[in-house]
């Protein structure tokens, strides 16, 4: 079974520092890929995806993503954090490999941005 | 637009009562899935629906059960509430599976308390 591993519970950054959040998973096949973004109160929302091709993804708000299959990692970087930035994110697996059930979801990191 | 709407966002039941928490998106959406969130555990999948009339189970199914009669429509039911089924809840949709090259839109969530 696949799984998603976010060694980091907490990080805190200085608005304006750069980010890395980490990403380990285990997954047999070529994996799916997903980071997503969660506000204090909101749902989800999808930063950005990986399937194949170009190793490096980029998505929405300025952060981008890298697949590095020989270290099953997939972290997500963003060059200059905003205040507005502070929120939980976790990183995903496809459950199917193309199929209909689900995402297997690491536990998170929380993102604090110091002023 | 409306998008995926979750109704209620708060509730609190005593031990051995029965709800339904509401999902409906107006984005003709085929695929629907519940997820819940608990502290430092990420998102877990519940059940899933490819379809009307088709559903199917996620990681963890215990205790609840969905059915899907329209399009537009994925309701949530707990049988007999237990104060383990204290959790966050997440309604999520997308045109097809969630782990093919879809984005998966997220409700605001509904924070059910069971004493």
């Amino acid at each position: 079974a696949q799984s998603v591993t976010q060694p980091d519970i907490h990080i805190t950054v200085s608005e304006g520092a750069s980010l890395e959040l980490r990403c380990n998973y285990s997954y047999g096949a070529t994996p799916y890929l997903f980071w997503y973004v969660q506000s204090p109160g909101q749902g989800l929302q999808l930063l950005l995806k990986y399937f194949s091709g170009d190793t490096l993804v980029q998505g929405i708000k300025g952060f981008e993503a890298e697949f590095k299959r020989s270290q099953s990692s997939f972290n997500l970087r963003k060059p200059s954090v905003h205040w507005s930035d502070a929120a939980e994110y976790f990183c995903a697996v496809g459950r199917g490999g193309g199929g209909a059930d689900g995402l297997t979801f690491g536990k998170g990191t929380h993102l604090i941005i110091q002023p | 637009n409306a998008g995926v709407t979750q109704t209620p966002k708060f509730q609190v039941l005593k031990t051995g009562q029965s709800m339904t928490l509401q999902c409906a998106q107006d984005m003709n959406h085929e695929y629907m899935s519940w997820y819940r969130q608990d502290p430092g555990m990420g998102l877990r999948l519940i059940h899933y629906s490819v379809g009307a009339g088709i559903t199917d189970q996620g990681e963890v199914p215990n205790g609840y059960n969905v059915s899907r009669s329209t399009t537009e429509d994925f309701p949530l039911r707990l049988l007999s509430a237990a104060p383990s089924q204290t959790s966050v809840y997440f309604c999520a949709s997308s045109r097809q599976g969630a782990s093919t090259n879809e984005k998966l839109f997220f409700g605001s969530g509904t924070q059910l308390s069971v004493l």
